[in-house]
């Protein structure tokens, strides 16, 4: 069964840091691209990142340009998020999310439950 | 960035009837060269992950009831339940995954229920 399993989240300080984590199991990790997709509270999904299946490529929604790093270790079946100078509006859930159509430009078939991370003092 | 709409924001539909949810993008999302539509439907039932239903924008996903359907081209789509059933009351998005480099975007949403 292909499933995927965030972990975390949390209650973090404006200006603060965390590393969100994806395991990866029933498929094999290495052959996808694999994404991150935000949904703050009672809104819609917005896309925050990719990777390619060997790490060397990624690409990042503007608004977390520069404070966001997807990163991924393979022999680990592992997908990360680090994530800096959070702010308010970077609450969500954070879903860890497969990769699936014509290289990197994705649709998603496998979604994990998500990771609830809140930015708040 | 391709900015993508979605009407009506809610409907309500009577059970065994048909519902009709409706995408635009704000430029096309045909890829000239390989004629696919790059879109997506996706359902999401409170408390739970969206699970895809469509991509392509008419192909669907494995064990997806066929009372879902998608159709479409370039910039206006449709996501089609034949018979509305109490299970697929949840809340509806469309994505495009045209844009390059790599930077995908979903509808706002359409909440289906019952009537």
């Amino acid at each position: 069964e292909v499933q995927l399993v965030e972990s975390g989240g949390g209650l973090v300080q404006p200006g603060g840091s965390l590393t969100l984590s994806c395991a990866a199991s029933g498929f094999t990790f290495s052959d996808y691209w694999m994404s991150w997709v935000r949904q703050a509270p009672g809104k819609g999904l917005e896309w925050v990142a990719n990777i390619k299946q060997d790490g060397g490529k990624e690409y990042y929604v503007d608004s977390v340009k520069g404070r966001f790093t997807i990163s991924r270790d393979n022999a680990r079946n592992s997908l990360y998020l680090q994530m800096n100078s959070l702010r308010a509006e970077d609450t969500a859930v954070y879903y860890c999310a497969r990769g699936q159509g014509d290289s990197g430009w994705n649709y998603f078939d496998c979604w994990g439950q998500g990771t609830l991370v809140t930015v708040s003092s | 960035d391709i900015v993508m709409t979605q009407s009506p924001d809610s409907l309500a539909v009577s059970l065994g009837e048909r519902a009709t949810i409706n995408c635009k993008s704000s430029q096309s999302v045909l890829y000239s060269s390989n004629k696919k539509n790059y879109l997506a439907w996706y359902q999401q039932k409170p408390g739970q992950p969206p699970k895809l239903l469509i991509y392509w924008a008419s192909a669907r996903e494995s064990g997806v009831p066929d009372r879902f359907s998608g159709s479409g081209s370039g910039t206006d789509f449709t996501l089609t339940i034949s018979s509305l059933q109490a299970e697929d009351v949840a809340v509806y998005y469309c994505q495009q995954y045209y844009s390059s480099p790599p930077s995908f975007t979903f509808g706002p949403g359409t909440k289906v229920d019952i009537k």
